[in-house]
Formats: structure tokens, C-alpha cells, sequence
């Protein structure tokens, strides 16, 4: 078993539509990020979390702590959405190693 | 503040070259990951260097090595190279001495064994 899964691996949205993507981790950890992939391979770092909740424009991450999990939201998707979103965990007493989730592949058709 | 660069952005090797990829950190940054994303494993830890010494590793062989300059450039180099080492390779900077601190990637350098 994978030290971090995510949920759904392909995820097809129409426009407008509220998506959520799940991460559950079996580590303690420091923190939890999430992050995004465009092709052609640049990863842009969305979120750090360590607990609670964070929103930046409309996208929103959740972390709970106690259950290990971790979920993004994204409001009102738009088609410039469309790339992969990966959770990372970032457990404990290892510096700044990230342990990563396969990925969920979003697209978002007009 | 420039990002995190990468060079080179392409690369093609034949088997059993060797190969070395620099990463140059966000002004400031003392740490220096790197990771390696192929289509079947996805995206895996190699190591950590922080101050010149290396802090973390990965469960990669010995063929993959890395170091850190003085000014927190760093370098990987892959002795040997295997088809299964056609990846992306990215680095990634992180500021502050203790503590959680956010994670900049790089653009990645694709590099392809023959």
C-alpha cells in the first residue's frame, strides 16, 4: 500500500462544475501540499497545509489531521483548470522529502 | 526573484553514459531536492541537500549522486545510465533553517537514454 492515495486517478468535469479531489496518507507528517501539473511537466505548488483550511481564489484545501486526510476543491471549474493535481505528504523528521500521490488527472470540457 | 532554473531542459544519452544536471535555487535557499517522475512510478524523492551536506535519500542506487556548491547550487549525475532512467528530473528550493517551509520547482529536465 502506498504511503499516499489519491482519488479518482481521471476525473472529466463540464465547466461550472464543483470538483473535489481526495488524498489519504499513512505517515505522520509535517505537512501536506498540494500541487499542480500542467504538460510539458512545470509543478506549481498550490497549497501547504498543516491543518484546517486554506483558499486561494477558487480553490479550496482541507486537511484533517486525525483521519489523515486531505481533500482540494475547485469552485466554478473553468477548462484552464485541466492538468494533474498531486498530493504530496511530507513526513515527519525527514527535512523537506515529499512522499507523492499518483496524481488525478482533471479535464474540464467547455 | 528569479526562480528555480534548470539546466539543461533536454537531454539525450546513450546507455551507459553518464549524465550531470544542475539545479541553481531561488536566492536565499538552502535546500535543494531532487526528484525524478516517470509515466510508471510517478514522482519519487532522490535526495536533499542543505548547507553543502546531504540531509535526506531516497531508495535509488548508487549510480545516482548529487552534491551542493558553496552558493546552494546543486548538481545530480547519473553514472551509468540505464533505458529506465529516461525521466523528468526536477529539483525543487526551500528557504528557512528549521520549521515547514514551501517547496519552488524547477522546470525540469527531461533527459532520454538510449
Amino acid at each position: 500500500k502506498n504511503e499516499v492515495e489519491q482519488s479518482p486517478q481521471n476525473l472529466t468535469a463540464q465547466e461550472g462544475e464543483f470538483i473535489t479531489i481526495n488524498c489519504s496518507y499513512s505517515v505522520g507528517i509535517s505537512a501536506l501540499h498540494w500541487l499542480q501539473q500542467h504538460p510539458g511537466g512545470g509543478i506549481v505548488s498550490l497549497f501547504m497545509l498543516s491543518s484546517g483550511k486554506k483558499k486561494h481564489g477558487r480553490l479550496i484545501a482541507t486537511i484533517n489531521i486525525q483521519e489523515k486526510h486531505s481533500s482540494l476543491h475547485i469552485t466554478a471549474s473553468h477548462p484552464r483548470d485541466s492538468a494533474v493535481y498531486i498530493c504530496a505528504a511530507r513526513p515527519l523528521e525527514y527535512g523537506n522529502k515529499l512522499v507523492f500521490g499518483a496524481g488525478t488527472i482533471l479535464r474540464v470540457k467547455s | 526573484k528569479a526562480g528555480v532554473t534548470q539546466t539543461p531542459r533536454y537531454l539525450i544519452k546513450t546507455r551507459g553514459q553518464q549524465v550531470t544536471l544542475s539545479c541553481s535555487p531561488i536566492s536565499g535557499h538552502r535546500s535543494v531536492s531532487w526528484y525524478q517522475q516517470t509515466p510508471g512510478q510517478g514522482l519519487q524523492f532522490l535526495f536533499e541537500y542543505f548547507s553543502e551536506t546531504q540531509r535526506n535519500k531516497g531508495n535509488f542506487p548508487g549510480r545516482f549522486s548529487g552534491r551542493q556548491f558553496s552558493n546552494s547550487r546543486s548538481e545530480m549525475n547519473v553514472s551509468t545510465l540505464e533505458l529506465g532512467d529516461s525521466a523528468l528530473y526536477l529539483c525543487a528550493s526551500s528557504g528557512g533553517t528549521g520549521g515547514v517551509y514551501e517547496q519552488y520547482f524547477g522546470p525540469g529536465t527531461r533527459l532520454t537514454v538510449t
